[in-house]
């Protein structure tokens, strides 16, 4: 069966280190999300892209970044980590449908302590 | 703009209550409308869709109807289980937008 990863599923860092987050889909979805989700915020979009090479930044990308290179990945990169990170993190993908239903499947979350 | 604006909470029902949580949108054009729900230490489901006005979304018991005069989305359930327990999520999505817009989560609690 199709389904979104994610690694590692818990993960301490330390401030100002480097952290890359992995999400690996088998649904062969064109668009790919990150969310992080934090108490009284709900999910809130980090970054997403539409197809390889594509890369957008979302309502709370700064210090984060994507990169997409194949169709199953996006990795999310955290360039210097700070505490106001420590977050829980879903990646999500949606498949081509025209725009209509836009049904985004989740992966289990990483949660993230930046200590 | 765009923006979900749903219940605060947590809801605490006992067993076979009646569930209601409110939801309520604010999109340019008209957008698509879902609930996701959250089990404990899990990731998010889909729980059911509507992509136009006076549309019900159905599933597992749960029922959405898509009220564009109210700009709502209410969530019901006639009769709620200890299983039912999870975090709710209302979300919208514009036509052609691929990008969801969430609302901050209803946490429900189902106590028999």
């Amino acid at each position: 069966d199709a389904e979104i990863t994610q690694s590692p599923r818990h993960k301490i860092t330390e401030t100002g280190r480097q952290v890359t987050l992995a999400c690996h889909q088998t649904w062969n979805h064109n668009n790919m999300f990150w969310y992080r989700q934090d108490l009284g915020h709900g999910l809130r979009l980090i970054h997403y892209s539409y197809g390889v090479q594509d890369t957008n930044k979302g309502e709370v990308s700064d210090g984060y970044s994507v990169s997409r290179s194949n169709t199953e990945d996006l990795p999310l990169t955290l360039e210097s980590a700070a505490s106001s990170q420590t977050s829980v993190y879903f990646c999500a993908s949606s498949g081509e449908t025209g725009g209509i239903y836009n049904e985004q499947f989740f992966g289990p979350g990483t949660r993230l302590t930046v200590l | 703009g765009d923006s979900v604006t749903q219940m605060e909470g947590p809801v605490t029902l006992s067993e076979e209550a009646f569930l209601t949580i409110n939801c309520t949108y604010t999109a340019t054009g008209y957008p698509s409308l879902f609930w996701y729900v959250q089990y404990p230490g899990e990731g998010l489901q889909l729980l059911l869709k509507a992509t136009k006005a006076d549309d019900k979304g159905s599933n597992k018991g749960f029922e959405a109807t898509y009220r564009k005069e109210t700009t709502s989305f209410h969530l019901e359930k006639g009769s709620v289980q200890v299983s039912d327990s999870a975090v709710y999520f209302c979300a919208s999505s514009n036509f052609g937008n691929e990008k969801l817009t969430f609302g901050t989560g209803t946490r429900l609690t189902i106590i028999p």
